[in-house]
């Protein structure tokens, strides 16, 4: 019964570098969610996927980032020419239905950027 | 728009003490309230959950409280210990929105 497995744990890249983070939902969940954790700040909730598709994106920034979650395969966070301000630590949630039940935590990729 | 905010943000207190957390939220039409504990660097261990039907729940030293007529939620804890010394978050669920909004967090510090 793994819980939810994101992976790398830390990630450093320069200005410019794309980086990728990915999430691997408990077992029989299809929901995941992903959420960005500034300094000194709560949680802030970014994008809400099913499998294949992209249900709420309203808490992704509009240019660089991008999220999906094929079929197969983990969910991947997408960040395409980092900037400084985009160090954070970046958690994954998943739960089985839609909605009902409390979201399960992954222990998060702290993305630094030098 | 649910906002989510707690007070205060940092909280020292010696050991063996009872404390209460406060987090206060916008929108009462809420589906259910979250605490989470948060240790440095690492991820989020979900302590309670009460549904917006249930006005309290506990779990040991801890009871975590909801009025959603007034917005407010606390987490009492009982005889407090070093081991409790940590980032403890509140977060709203709202049918419907499907993602959590959550406080900025109180960090406790349990002294010996």
């Amino acid at each position: 019964n793994a819980g939810v497995m994101q992976n790398p744990r830390h990630l450093v890249r320069r200005r410019g570098q794309e980086a990728r983070l990915r999430c691997s939902p408990m077992k029989g969940h299809s929901h995941v969610y992903w959420y960005r954790q500034l300094p000194e700040e709560g949680l802030k909730f970014m994008v809400y996927l099913q499998k294949e598709n992209i249900i709420d994106e309203s808490g992704m920034p509009k240019e660089r980032f991008s999220a999906e979650f094929p079929k197969e395969g983990p969910s991947i966070l997408r960040i395409q020419q980092v900037v400084r301000g985009d160090s954070a630590a970046y958690f994954c949630a998943s739960s089985p239905f839609r909605s009902e039940q409390p979201q399960h935590f992954g222990d998060g990729t702290r993305l630094s950027i030098l | 728009k649910q906002e989510v905010t707690q007070i205060p943000a940092a909280l020292s207190v010696p050991e063996g003490e009872n404390l209460v957390l406060n987090c206060s939220f916008t929108d009462s039409a809420i589906y259910n309230l979250q605490w989470f504990r948060q240790d440095p660097g690492k991820g989020l261990t979900s302590l309670l959950l009460i549904q917006s039907s249930q006005r309290e729940q506990t779990s040991g030293r801890l009871n975590a409280s909801l009025d959603k007529s007034s917005g407010r939620s606390t987490l009492y804890i009982a005889a407090s210990q070093p081991g409790d010394s940590a980032t403890y978050l509140c977060a709203a669920y709202n049918q419907g929105a499907q993602k959590l909004v959550f406080g900025q967090g109180t960090r406790l510090t349990i002294n010996p």
